[in-house]
């Protein structure tokens, strides 16, 4: 357990279906992430949040859509996605200060 | 463009034996050098980290080498067991801010 809780762990959606990914995290840090992890790729880093605001938005497509409420939640709101998108999304949180990354445990998601 | 080139791809090691794993940057920028280590079905957890006013750091059985002069850094995995196969990457950012830009990975198989 990381302390970092993702939801839901697997995902099948078609590519006209709007889906969320949803994230936790009760480490108290104040910096939180979303990256993808495709077979064979580095991380890729999509959004960061940094103390709720988005400091960060590595061109990704505006069919991801995240969204930060406060600190300790984030969301990834998924709209007319395409079968490259079939990935793992992966959450992360840090203090900013420590740049140690704590990361969920993935949302696996297929398009079809 | 990719910021940190990992190798190999895959490596199997004898229990008992020395795994090494290598990991190369272009950004003489980044000061913050971490190694993540990823079971199946987990995501990423920090394993060791350095930073360049240090040519080597050990932990336990795991060591970081670091030549600041060659813009490289490996991992060395002593006493391999096979509860150490497990997928590793490589990383680098500036300042351990939170844009850590990940190598490929690298498949360590440790056999009986």
């Amino acid at each position: 357990e990381t302390g970092v809780t993702q939801t839901p762990r697997h995902l099948v959606m078609g590519m006209t279906n709007k889906k969320s990914l949803k994230c936790e995290q009760h480490l108290g840090h104040n910096a939180m992430y979303w990256y993808k992890q495709s077979a064979k790729k580095p991380l890729e880093l999509m959004f960061v949040y940094n103390f709720k605001e988005q400091t960060e938005n590595n061109s990704v497509p505006s069919r991801f859509s995240p969204e930060c409420p406060n600190s300790s939640h984030l969301f990834l709101h998924l709209h007319t996605l395409q079968p490259e998108d079939s990935a793992l999304y992966l959450c992360a949180s840090s203090q900013v200060s420590t740049g140690e990354l704590f990361f969920g445990e993935g949302s696996r998601l297929t398009v079809l | 463009q990719q910021q940190v080139k990992q190798s190999p791809q895959s490596l199997i090691v004898q229990k008992g034996g020395i795994s090494i794993i290598n990991c190369a940057y272009e950004n003489t920028a980044f000061d913050y050098f971490p190694w993540y280590q990823q079971f199946p079905g987990k995501g990423p957890a920090l394993l060791i980290a350095i930073r360049p006013d240090v040519s080597e750091k050990k932990e336990g059985r795991f060591t970081i080498s670091f030549n600041k002069s060659a813009k490289q850094f490996s991992l060395h995995i002593m006493d391999s067991q096979p509860g150490d196969s497990a997928t590793y990457f490589c990383a680098a950012s500036i300042n351990s801010g939170y844009a850590l830009n990940f190598g490929k990975g690298t498949s360590l198989l440790v056999t009986p």
